[in-house]
Protein backbone atom coordinates (compact mmCIF):
# COMPACT_ATOMS: atom_id res chain seq x y z
CA UNK A 1 0.00 0.00 0.00
CA UNK A 2 1.39 3.51 -1.24
CA UNK A 3 -1.13 5.41 1.31
CA UNK A 4 -1.58 8.61 0.31
CA UNK A 5 0.35 10.27 -2.32
CA UNK A 6 1.13 13.90 -3.39
CA UNK A 7 1.50 14.68 -7.10
CA UNK A 8 3.69 17.41 -7.60
CA UNK A 9 6.38 17.07 -4.18
CA UNK A 10 7.57 20.76 -5.47
CA UNK A 11 6.38 23.89 -7.78
CA UNK A 12 7.19 27.24 -8.85
CA UNK A 13 4.71 29.13 -10.57
CA UNK A 14 4.46 32.87 -11.60
CA UNK A 15 1.36 35.07 -9.76
CA UNK A 16 -1.48 34.37 -12.21
CA UNK A 17 -0.49 31.21 -13.02
CA UNK A 18 -2.84 28.02 -12.48
CA UNK A 19 -2.57 24.42 -11.63
CA UNK A 20 -3.76 21.23 -10.08
CA UNK A 21 -2.30 19.32 -6.85
CA UNK A 22 -3.41 15.49 -7.18
CA UNK A 23 -3.70 13.76 -4.00
CA UNK A 24 -4.21 9.48 -4.26
CA UNK A 25 -5.19 7.16 -1.69
CA UNK A 26 -5.53 3.56 -1.83
CA UNK A 27 -6.69 2.87 1.22
CA UNK A 28 -10.19 3.32 0.09
CA UNK A 29 -11.42 6.06 2.71
CA UNK A 30 -14.70 7.45 2.47
CA UNK A 31 -12.77 11.16 3.92
CA UNK A 32 -10.04 13.01 2.55
CA UNK A 33 -8.88 16.68 3.37
CA UNK A 34 -6.68 19.31 1.90
CA UNK A 35 -4.64 21.64 4.56
CA UNK A 36 -1.95 24.36 4.31
CA UNK A 37 0.96 24.74 6.33
CA UNK A 38 2.76 27.83 7.13
CA UNK A 39 5.33 29.12 9.63
CA UNK A 40 3.62 30.40 13.07
CA UNK A 41 0.40 29.12 11.75
CA UNK A 42 0.36 25.50 12.22
CA UNK A 43 -2.09 23.90 9.51
CA UNK A 44 -5.19 24.96 8.19
CA UNK A 45 -8.20 23.23 6.81
CA UNK A 46 -8.77 24.21 3.16
CA UNK A 47 -11.27 21.82 1.43
CA UNK A 48 -12.36 18.57 2.42
CA UNK A 49 -14.67 15.88 1.17
CA UNK A 50 -16.55 13.27 2.90
CA UNK A 51 -17.61 10.94 -0.06
CA UNK A 52 -17.13 10.85 -3.50
CA UNK A 53 -18.83 13.89 -5.66
CA UNK A 54 -18.71 16.10 -2.15
CA UNK A 55 -16.64 18.35 -1.62
CA UNK A 56 -16.78 21.61 1.71
CA UNK A 57 -15.17 24.23 2.87
CA UNK A 58 -12.69 24.23 4.98
CA UNK A 59 -11.42 27.42 6.88
CA UNK A 60 -8.94 28.71 4.47
CA UNK A 61 -10.67 27.60 1.24
CA UNK A 62 -11.08 31.43 -0.45
CA UNK A 63 -8.42 31.14 -4.02
CA UNK A 64 -9.13 26.86 -4.13
CA UNK A 65 -11.45 24.70 -5.96
CA UNK A 66 -11.45 21.16 -5.36
CA UNK A 67 -13.27 18.00 -6.53
CA UNK A 68 -13.74 14.50 -5.75
CA UNK A 69 -14.36 12.91 -8.80
CA UNK A 70 -13.51 9.32 -8.21
CA UNK A 71 -13.35 8.10 -4.29
CA UNK A 72 -9.27 7.63 -4.24
CA UNK A 73 -8.62 10.76 -5.59
CA UNK A 74 -8.85 14.32 -4.35
CA UNK A 75 -7.99 17.69 -6.37
CA UNK A 76 -7.07 20.86 -5.26
CA UNK A 77 -7.06 23.88 -8.02
CA UNK A 78 -5.49 27.27 -7.85
CA UNK A 79 -7.11 29.14 -10.82
CA UNK A 80 -5.09 32.41 -10.33
CA UNK A 81 -2.13 31.79 -8.11
CA UNK A 82 -1.33 34.69 -5.68
CA UNK A 83 2.31 34.59 -3.44
CA UNK A 84 0.16 34.38 -0.48
CA UNK A 85 -0.54 30.78 -1.86
CA UNK A 86 2.99 30.06 -1.27
CA UNK A 87 2.91 27.07 1.41
CA UNK A 88 3.64 23.37 1.74
CA UNK A 89 0.10 21.65 1.14
CA UNK A 90 -0.79 18.29 2.58
CA UNK A 91 -3.43 15.88 1.63
CA UNK A 92 -4.75 13.67 4.34
CA UNK A 93 -7.92 10.79 4.23
CA UNK A 94 -9.71 8.63 7.05
CA UNK A 95 -12.18 6.08 7.19
CA UNK A 96 -15.71 7.20 7.74
CA UNK A 97 -16.98 6.64 11.74
CA UNK A 98 -14.59 5.60 14.34
CA UNK A 99 -12.05 7.65 15.72
CA UNK A 100 -10.59 10.76 13.64
CA UNK A 101 -7.38 9.26 12.75
CA UNK A 102 -6.23 11.07 9.62
CA UNK A 103 -3.27 9.83 7.10
CA UNK A 104 -0.83 12.20 5.46
CA UNK A 105 0.80 12.59 2.29
CA UNK A 106 4.31 13.83 2.34
CA UNK A 107 3.32 17.41 1.02
CA UNK A 108 3.78 19.54 -2.06
CA UNK A 109 6.03 22.82 -1.33
CA UNK A 110 4.39 25.27 -3.62
CA UNK A 111 6.48 28.82 -4.34
CA UNK A 112 4.14 31.69 -6.04
CA UNK A 113 6.57 34.54 -7.70
CA UNK B 1 -15.44 28.55 18.79
CA UNK B 2 -13.13 25.85 18.69
CA UNK B 3 -9.68 26.13 19.29
CA UNK B 4 -6.59 24.50 19.89
CA UNK B 5 -3.18 26.62 21.54
CA UNK B 6 0.36 25.65 21.96
CA UNK B 7 1.98 28.73 23.73
CA UNK B 8 5.73 27.64 22.45
CA UNK B 9 7.19 27.72 19.31
CA UNK B 10 10.11 26.00 20.23
CA UNK B 11 11.08 23.73 23.37
CA UNK B 12 15.27 22.81 24.23
CA UNK B 13 15.77 20.18 25.86
CA UNK B 14 18.89 17.98 26.77
CA UNK B 15 19.08 14.68 26.44
CA UNK B 16 17.66 12.72 29.35
CA UNK B 17 15.62 15.63 30.77
CA UNK B 18 11.88 15.65 31.05
CA UNK B 19 9.87 16.82 28.34
CA UNK B 20 5.82 19.04 28.53
CA UNK B 21 4.78 20.41 25.46
CA UNK B 22 1.68 22.39 26.00
CA UNK B 23 -1.66 22.38 24.80
CA UNK B 24 -4.87 24.16 25.90
CA UNK B 25 -8.14 23.56 24.00
CA UNK B 26 -11.43 25.78 23.43
CA UNK B 27 -14.70 23.26 22.85
CA UNK B 28 -17.64 23.36 24.51
CA UNK B 29 -19.12 19.62 24.24
CA UNK B 30 -16.48 16.54 24.58
CA UNK B 31 -13.69 16.40 22.61
CA UNK B 32 -11.25 13.91 20.93
CA UNK B 33 -7.82 15.23 21.51
CA UNK B 34 -4.71 14.14 19.24
CA UNK B 35 -0.96 14.65 18.95
CA UNK B 36 0.51 14.16 16.08
CA UNK B 37 4.44 14.05 14.77
CA UNK B 38 6.18 15.42 12.01
CA UNK B 39 9.78 14.25 11.73
CA UNK B 40 12.47 16.14 9.60
CA UNK B 41 11.41 15.35 5.94
CA UNK B 42 8.46 12.97 7.29
CA UNK B 43 5.04 13.20 6.48
CA UNK B 44 2.82 13.97 9.48
CA UNK B 45 1.53 10.99 11.62
CA UNK B 46 -0.09 10.09 14.55
CA UNK B 47 1.32 10.11 18.05
CA UNK B 48 -1.36 8.89 20.41
CA UNK B 49 -5.10 9.87 21.48
CA UNK B 50 -6.56 11.05 24.64
CA UNK B 51 -9.21 7.69 24.21
CA UNK B 52 -6.82 5.30 23.76
CA UNK B 53 -4.75 6.06 27.36
CA UNK B 54 -1.82 5.18 25.36
CA UNK B 55 1.90 5.48 25.88
CA UNK B 56 3.46 5.50 22.31
CA UNK B 57 7.49 5.81 21.98
CA UNK B 58 7.12 6.75 26.03
CA UNK B 59 4.92 9.86 25.65
CA UNK B 60 1.78 9.97 27.65
CA UNK B 61 -0.91 12.73 27.61
CA UNK B 62 -3.81 13.41 29.82
CA UNK B 63 -7.18 15.05 29.01
CA UNK B 64 -7.97 17.78 31.78
CA UNK B 65 -11.02 18.73 30.91
CA UNK B 66 -11.22 21.24 34.33
CA UNK B 67 -8.16 23.04 32.83
CA UNK B 68 -8.82 22.36 29.01
CA UNK B 69 -5.73 20.86 28.79
CA UNK B 70 -3.61 17.63 26.78
CA UNK B 71 -0.23 18.30 27.73
CA UNK B 72 2.37 15.85 26.21
CA UNK B 73 4.58 14.54 28.50
CA UNK B 74 7.87 12.05 28.43
CA UNK B 75 10.29 11.54 31.52
CA UNK B 76 13.45 11.32 29.27
CA UNK B 77 13.76 13.10 26.37
CA UNK B 78 15.74 11.11 23.49
CA UNK B 79 17.77 13.37 20.12
CA UNK B 80 15.40 11.00 17.80
CA UNK B 81 12.44 12.89 19.84
CA UNK B 82 13.31 15.92 17.93
CA UNK B 83 10.14 16.55 15.95
CA UNK B 84 7.16 19.57 15.16
CA UNK B 85 4.61 18.06 17.37
CA UNK B 86 1.03 19.06 16.91
CA UNK B 87 -1.93 19.17 19.21
CA UNK B 88 -5.39 18.63 17.67
CA UNK B 89 -8.82 18.61 18.60
CA UNK B 90 -11.90 17.16 16.96
CA UNK B 91 -15.58 17.90 17.89
CA UNK B 92 -18.91 17.24 17.67
CA UNK B 93 -20.20 16.07 14.07
CA UNK B 94 -17.82 17.85 11.80
CA UNK B 95 -15.36 15.23 10.93
CA UNK B 96 -12.44 17.86 10.53
CA UNK B 97 -9.66 18.21 12.83
CA UNK B 98 -8.01 21.63 14.36
CA UNK B 99 -4.72 21.84 14.66
CA UNK B 100 -2.30 24.06 17.05
CA UNK B 101 0.35 25.92 15.60
CA UNK B 102 2.94 23.41 16.61
CA UNK B 103 5.79 23.12 18.92
CA UNK B 104 9.12 22.04 17.80
CA UNK B 105 11.66 20.13 20.08
CA UNK B 106 14.86 20.48 19.80
CA UNK B 107 16.48 17.24 22.11
CA UNK B 108 20.71 18.70 22.65
CA UNK B 109 23.10 15.54 22.90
Amino acid sequence: NAGVTQTPKFRVLKTGQSMTLLCAQDMNHEYMYWYRQDPGMGLRLIHYSVGEGTTAKGEVPDGYNVSRLKKQNFLLGLESAAPSQTSVYFCASRIAGGYNEQFFGPGTRLTVL
Amino acid sequence: AQRVTQPEKLLSVFKGAPVELKCNYSYSGSPELFWYVQYSRQRLQLLLRHISRESIKGFTADLNKGETSFHLKKPFAQEEDSAMYYCALSGGATNKLIFGTGTLLAVQP
